[in-house]
């Protein structure tokens, strides 16, 4: 029930294309669920973020979509970079309690130029 | 802009040996955190420490780990006996709130 599920594993976009990658929960106390970018050889940098409250959160080229009776979470990249080619990873938490960060599988964006 | 720092970036050691790993959070940040990588597989959470204590630990997280935060900068993790599959990326991260975890870039562990 801890279990984030994300997919695809990996993603080949054009430049200039809508990237999508999608993540499922189970368990319904989360309460914030982040995405989190990371580079080759670097630690995962947080992206944005969303609480259940809202079904949609916009930052720059970057959109969470949330479906909380579908228990789903997706993130969209507009007009994709090849400077956005990293490893994306969803995440789940109960936010109050301080508890773990549930990762996701990661999936590897590659932007073709 | 403020940054978790980790040291080494790249540590090796035989299988049965203790390592250090050691990072240095946001200073004004209160939940420390490890976790790890292994090549290729997501992230996996180890540990959280607030209040000079353990809050949490995973299932990972056995006797043969320990953390500590020996003064007011760094935070450290500890393996008492490394074993082959502790091979892995190792990442700190700091939080203000418990959320939007801020990562370190990470120390390599290999086990030989």
């Amino acid at each position: 029930q801890q279990q984030v599920k994300q997919s695809p594993q990996s993603l080949i976009v054009q430049k200039g294309g809508i990237s999508i990658i999608n993540c499922a929960y189970e368990n319904t106390a989360f309460d914030y669920f982040p995405w989190y970018q990371q580079f080759p050889g670097k630690g995962p940098a947080l992206l944005i973020a969303i609480r259940p409250d809202v079904s949609e959160k916009k930052e720059g080229r970057f959109t969470i979509s949330f479906n909380k009776s579908a228990k789903q979470f997706s993130l969209h990249i507009m007009d994709s970079q090849p400077g956005d080619s990293a490893t994306y990873f969803c995440a789940a938490t109960e936010e109050t309690s301080g508890s773990r960060l549930t990762f996701g599988e990661g999936t590897q964006l590659t932007v073709n130029p | 802009e403020p940054e978790v720092t980790q040291t080494p970036s790249h540590q090796v050691t035989q299988m049965g040996q203790e390592v250090i790993l050691r990072c240095v959070p946001i200073s004004n940040h209160l939940y420390f955190y490890w976790y790890r990588q292994i090549l290729g597989q997501k992230v996996e959470f180890l540990v959280s420490f607030y209040n000079n204590e353990i809050s949490e630990k995973s299932e990972i997280f056995d006797d043969q780990f320990s953390v500590e935060r020996p003064d007011g900068s760094n935070f450290t993790l500890k393996i008492r006996s490394t074993k082959l599959e502790d091979s892995a990326m190792y990442f700190c991260a700091s939080s203000v709130y418990a959320v939007s975890l801020y990562f370190g870039p990470g120390t390599r562990l290999t086990v030989t």
